[in-house]
């Protein structure tokens, strides 16, 4: 199956630094790319969806200034916690949509970074 | 309305046993379904799409699609204590900037 790339797996921070996601599709062209943060035992949120060149859209309640989404190519997406505290603390997934070429031709899917847990001190 | 219903469970099953998973959306013009299966602490993989109406088998899976009642559902034969997973039923609205739904997942249990 298709592999989307997450970096870093796990990152600890001191509070008020930045910290940068990094997600990439590594075997087809992603038209869309979606940015999720989980907390233990509850389900995903969807914070951001971006597509290539254009300004991410933002999800109700999710802070644009301080989740930083770039989108720069069909292939990479990056995600910026500016100033992180405590509370931002999460496991944060990317996640790639894109047509992929299968047993019943070309469909169009979605598949998952490995996640980043983020602890901030 | 959410677009996309799951039950959260748990839903317990003993080894061995046939786990049946179940999903309903709103949509009608919905027209690719996917399962993903999250382990506690990872994230989510995916195990199976379907994209007509009936039966579709891949190994201990099975995914059944009924698009008239509008639910999709997940069998897992034989199951494992390490099928013991959070199960997410996810639909793609092709009408609606081909935009993935999530359900909010169910969790199984796979008792030895």
């Amino acid at each position: 199956g298709a592999v989307v790339s997450q970096h870093p797996s796990w990152v600890i921070c001191k509070s008020g630094t930045s910290v940068k996601i990094e997600c990439r599709s590594l075997d087809f062209q992603a038209t869309t790319m979606f940015w999720y943060r989980q907390f233990p035992k509850q389900s995903l949120m969807l914070m951001a969806t971006s597509n290539e060149g254009s300004k991410a859209t933002y999800e109700q309640g999710v802070e644009k200034d301080k989740f930083l989404i770039n989108h720069a190519s069909l292939t990479l997406s990056t995600l910026t916690v500016t100033s992180a505290h405590p509370e931002d603390s999460s496991f944060y997934i990317c996640s790639a949509q894109g047509w992929v070429w299968g047993d019943r031709g070309r469909n169009e899917k979605l598949f998952f970074g490995s996640g980043t847990q983020l602890s901030v001190l | 309305q959410k677009e996309v219903e799951q039950n959260s469970g748990p839903l317990s099953v003993p080894e061995g046993a046939i786990a049946s998973l179940n999903c309903t959306y709103s949509d009608r013009g919905s027209q690719s379904f996917f399962w993903y299966r999250q382990y506690s602490g990872k994230s989510p993989e995916l195990i199976m799409s379907i994209y007509s109406n009936g039966d579709k088998e891949d190994g201990r899976f099975t995914a059944q699609l009924n698009k008239a009642s509008q639910y999709v559902s997940l069998l897992i034969r034989d199951s494992q204590p390490s099928d013991s997973a959070t199960y997410l039923c996810a639909v793609l609205y092709l009408y609606n900037f081909n935009k993935f739904y999530f359900g909010s997942g169910t969790k199984l249990n796979v008792k030895p």
